[in-house]
């Protein structure tokens, strides 16, 4: 079974530039989660999509991130403009949804975010 | 609010040693915990969780951990580490079904000879 895919691995932006990060779940899985990991410490979410529709993305700074799942597979997430204080690994994870459950949580090898 | 508290930040052990990594999370009537472990420039993998039922759970790579709802603590414990253990391990949780889960800050393992 293939797992959680995202791309790019790395990128290095300069500020004030903009990114995009893809991921792609694993086959089946309707939820989806995108966390941020600043070096030295866990990861935080920033948004988890049910489907395409948005379950929290209460932590999420939309001044500049932005993230969809249009047709509820692929997921974007987008920062316009980059701060130096992004630079991050970007990690996505998916699982299956089970009503009234909670569902283990697989994750991607993560893109290393560096803003100069 | 949600938390969950890994006491060490580094634990240096010797191959073959027993290991315990603390981790401790805010109570609450329902709790689902998980142990994460991450290699370097990888992504996170499960290494076991609690759900429910029995509370001590055994995981992969000879690691398991035990649910201690009176002292709200789930610590990962191995009795014999190797080299190729050493990495970061992040104890996380969740208190409702279908949310996502929050992590702690890590413990890094580093095992030598």
């Amino acid at each position: 079974e293939a797992g959680v895919a995202q791309s790019p691995r790395y990128k290095i932006i300069e500020k004030r530039q903009s990114v995009a990060f893809w991921c792609n779940p694993i086959s089946g899985h309707a939820t989806l989660y995108w966390y941020q990991q600043i070096l030295g410490q866990g990861p935080k979410l920033l948004i988890q999509f049910q489907n395409n529709g948005v379950v929290d993305d209460s932590q999420l700074p939309k001044d500049r991130f932005s993230a969809e799942r249009l047709k509820g597979v692929d997921s974007t997430l987008k920062i316009q403009p980059a701060k130096l204080e992004d630079s991050a690994v970007y990690l996505c994870a998916s699982s299956l949804h089970r009503l009234g459950q909670t569902a283990t949580a697989f994750f991607g090898q993560g893109t290393r975010l560096t803003v100069v | 609010a949600q938390s969950v508290t890994q006491l060490d930040s580094q634990v240096p052990v010797f191959e073959e040693a027993p290991v315990e990594l603390r981790c401790n999370y805010s109570s609450s009537v329902s709790v689902y915990l998980f142990w994460y472990v991450q290699y370097p420039n990888q992504g996170l993998q499960l290494l076991l969780k609690y759900l429910s039922g029995s509370t001590l759970v055994k995981g992969i790579n000879g690691f398991e951990a035990e649910f201690n709802k009176s002292q709200t603590s789930f610590h990962l414990r191995k009795p014999s580490v190797h080299i190729s253990d050493t990495a970061e391990y992040f104890c996380a949780y969740s208190n409702q079904a279908g949310t996502a889960l929050i992590f702690g800050k890590g413990t890094t393992l580093s095992v030598s000879s």
